[in-house]
């Protein structure tokens, strides 16, 4: 069955460390994939896009991986700060010619301790 | 507009009612997607609209749900005949095109009482 694999487990990290979060996927071939961040009681923001033929994207302070052979991405805040405390959600779409609607993992809870 | 608006932002009803949720997506979106996520659980789909092209109703739960997409702008979620199950925060988003980020409301929170 199709599965998007978020750790359910709150990552806690002390500011000014690199947090990584992992998003694992089975049975599904992505176009591309999508992170967002979500606060408590608010809609999830979008932060990065990555293409299946892209490895990586950075955007400031974030990076993305994409391994489509481990299926596999890992994103990166670096330098964290106690306002990137939020829940993190990975989203992908489901094959290259249905490119349009996004199928979401359940989020990681980050928390950063000053 | 700016973003993306719902309304209401909160609702209760009773159980057995209908209720109709809005949204308006950002000016010049073609597609709109509507989610549901229920108190510590991800996002479930809906349904999608994508310009003039039928929509992609795979995600209602039951023929309760219906939505509709006027004029290619304004979308409402209708559900019928209300049921507990059904409290949660409803979610809409509008993104330029496939294959962009969406860009989500704030939410409207549905009780069934």
């Amino acid at each position: 069955s199709q599965k998007i694999e978020q750790n359910s487990e709150a990552l806690n990290i002390q500011e000014g460390k690199t947090a990584t979060l992992t998003c694992n996927y089975t049975n599904y071939s992505p176009a591309y994939l999508q992170w967002y961040r979500q606060d408590p009681g608010r809609g999830p923001v979008f932060l990065l896009l990555i293409r299946e033929n892209e490895k990586e994207k950075r955007k400031e302070r974030l990076k993305v991986t994409f391994d489509t052979t481990l299926k596999q991405s890992l994103f990166h805040i670096t330098a964290s700060q106690p306002a990137d405390s939020a829940t993190y959600l990975c989203a992908l779409t489901h094959g290259s010619s249905n490119t349009g609607k996004l199928i979401f993992g359940q989020g990681t809870t980050l928390q950063v301790k000053p | 507009g700016a973003g993306v608006s719902q309304s209401p932002s909160n609702k209760v009803t009773e159980k057995g009612k209908d209720v109709e949720l809005r949204c308006d997506p950002i000016s010049g979106h073609t597609a709109l997607y509507w989610y549901r996520q229920s108190l510590g659980q991800g996002l479930e789909f809906l349904i999608y609209f994508q310009g003039n092209s039928a929509p992609d109703k795979s995600g209602l739960p039951s023929d309760r749900f219906s939505a509709e997409r006027t004029g290619g702008s304004v979308s409402t979620l209708t559900i019928q005949r209300t049921q507990q199950e059904d409290s949660a925060v409803y979610l809409c988003a509008s993104s330029l095109a496939e294959g962009y980020g969406y860009t989500f409301g704030s939410g409207t929170r549905l009780t069934v009482v």
